[in-house]
């Protein structure tokens, strides 16, 4: 498999439940990003990692709760979430973290009850 | 005033027409500028990139990029239903430690 994949591709949770987004990449990169997309609104960056080293969390709520174990691997931990975070999760890889080209997994849509 | 602005739109048009899709930012540094196409529930996808001023084309694809104005563009030729989506603009420093700055995207229909 190459690009960027993404598991899983939909999820629906309760507010008191704990879930995990998961996303690897084969390209080979050394950095990898948590974005939010909602609608009508720009891309919001969570998260950076680069080199397994977490380098930007823009004031993202504690309920989001990144895990990078190694340059291919990228999770997101999620509990006790909110209705508004119901969103499109994408997970993006770039050679490096210095305003490279990103390229981005299908996401996953998520519909917090 | 945000770093990039970019007309929601939507923007329909028939097929075969022209196609103009802009976006205008505000820091002088940006020197990186991409396009990604995002089809409905999928993830972006990049459509062309270009480095500081100037055209590249690919295809029915022209972007062009002009640094004394702020100002980047995304022509399409002949469009096509398939080129039904929505576009971003995206732009960086490149720079060690930054990342990239995305337009809201452009809704984009064609109609056969």
């Amino acid at each position: 498999e190459t690009g960027v994949t993404q598991t899983p591709r939909h999820l629906v949770m309760g507010m008191t439940n704990k879930k995990s987004l998961k996303c690897e990449q084969h390209l080979g990169h050394n950095a990898m990003y948590w974005y939010k997309q909602s609608a009508k609104k720009p891309l919001e960056l969570m998260f950076v990692y680069n080199f397994k080293e977490q380098t930007e969390n823009n004031s993202v709520p504690s309920r989001f709760s990144p895990e990078c174990p190694n340059s291919s691997h990228l999770f997101l931990h999620l509990h006790t979430l909110q209705p508004e975070d119901s969103a499109l999760y994408l997970c993006a890889s770039s050679q490096d973290y210095r305003g490279e080209t990103q390229y981005f997994g299908p996401g996953t849509r998520l519909l917090v009850l | 005033q945000k770093e990039v602005e970019q007309d929601p739109g939507p923007l329909s048009v028939p097929e075969g027409a022209i196609v103009s899709l802009n976006c205008t930012y505000s820091n002088s540094a940006f020197q990186y500028f991409m396009w990604y196409r995002q089809y409905s529930r999928k993830g972006p996808e990049l459509l062309m990139y270009t480095y500081s001023s100037g055209n590249k084309e690919d295809g029915r694809f022209t972007a062009q990029v002009d640094k004394s104005s702020k100002y980047i563009s995304l022509f399409i030729r002949d469009s096509q239903p398939s080129d039904s989506a929505t576009y971003l603009c995206a732009m960086s420093e490149r720079q060690a430690g930054t990342a990239l700055i995305f337009g809201k995207g452009t809704t984009l229909s064609v109609s056969s």
